[in-house]
């Protein structure tokens, strides 16, 4: 199994363009799960998904954030329009069940200029 | 919501030397309690977990963990480090019937050769 597959790894853009992360879960993971890391505030759960239905989206920072999941292999986190303060990494993480833990990607690193 | 807290933020040790690094919960039901670490520059990994009967789990690379429920405490040790023991190493908690796994701060240990 290749794991959590995210890209881009690094993405610098402007502020105010748009900006698209992706995700691809282990295949069979019914959870999928989007985190924030900075030095400032550490790993924040943004939202997660479980059979592909948003189940908790209150650690999303603002209507500029949105994600979608539109089939079991396949998740964005959009950002429009994009600010500094997004400057992070992003994970995407999955898991069949939390007993087991999750299985994290390798991040994206967002710069926004 | 559960929570959790870990003490010390930078840890700096010389080779061979004892590691705990302390971790404390807060949420009055049954959890499930997880290890993991982040290298520099990677994402993160599993290295333990708890969710029920011995309490004190060994998980990889030496690493132990032990639950003690009076004191919320799901504290992580290892007899002797390395110099490839350097990484970030974050606690998390999630409640028994709830996937929403949240982390502390994370603990940077730095292991002096």
């Amino acid at each position: 199994d290749a794991g959590v597959i995210q890209s881009p790894r690094h993405e610098v853009t402007e502020m105010g363009q748009e900006v698209t992360l992706r995700c691809k879960p282990i295949s069979g993971h019914d959870y999928l799960f989007w985190y924030r890391q900075t030095m400032m505030r550490g790993l924040e759960l943004l939202i997660y998904f479980n059979n592909n239905v948003p189940i908790d989206d209150s650690g999303m920072p603002e209507d500029r954030f949105s994600a979608k999941m539109p089939n079991a292999s396949f998740s964005t986190l959009k950002i429009q329009p994009s600010e500094p303060r997004d400057s992070a990494v992003y994970f995407c993480a999955s898991t069949a069940d939390s007993l087991y833990g999750y299985t994290f990607g390798s991040g994206t690193r967002l710069t926004v200029v | 919501a559960q929570s959790v807290s870990q003490h010390n933020h930078h840890v700096i040790l010389s080779e061979a030397a004892s590691l705990e690094l302390g971790c404390n919960y807060s949420y009055g039901g049954t959890v499930n309690l997880f290890w993991y670490v982040q290298y520099p520059g990677q994402h993160l990994q599993l290295l333990l977990k708890y969710f029920s009967g011995d309490p004190l789990v060994k998980g990889i690379k030496g690493f132990e963990a032990e639950f003690i429920k009076s004191k919320f405490s799901f504290n992580l040790r290892k007899p002797s480090v390395q110099w490839s023991d350097t990484a970030e190493y974050f606690c998390a908690v999630n409640a028994w019937n709830n996937n929403d796994m949240r982390f502390g701060a994370g603990t940077r240990l730095t292991v002096k050769p």
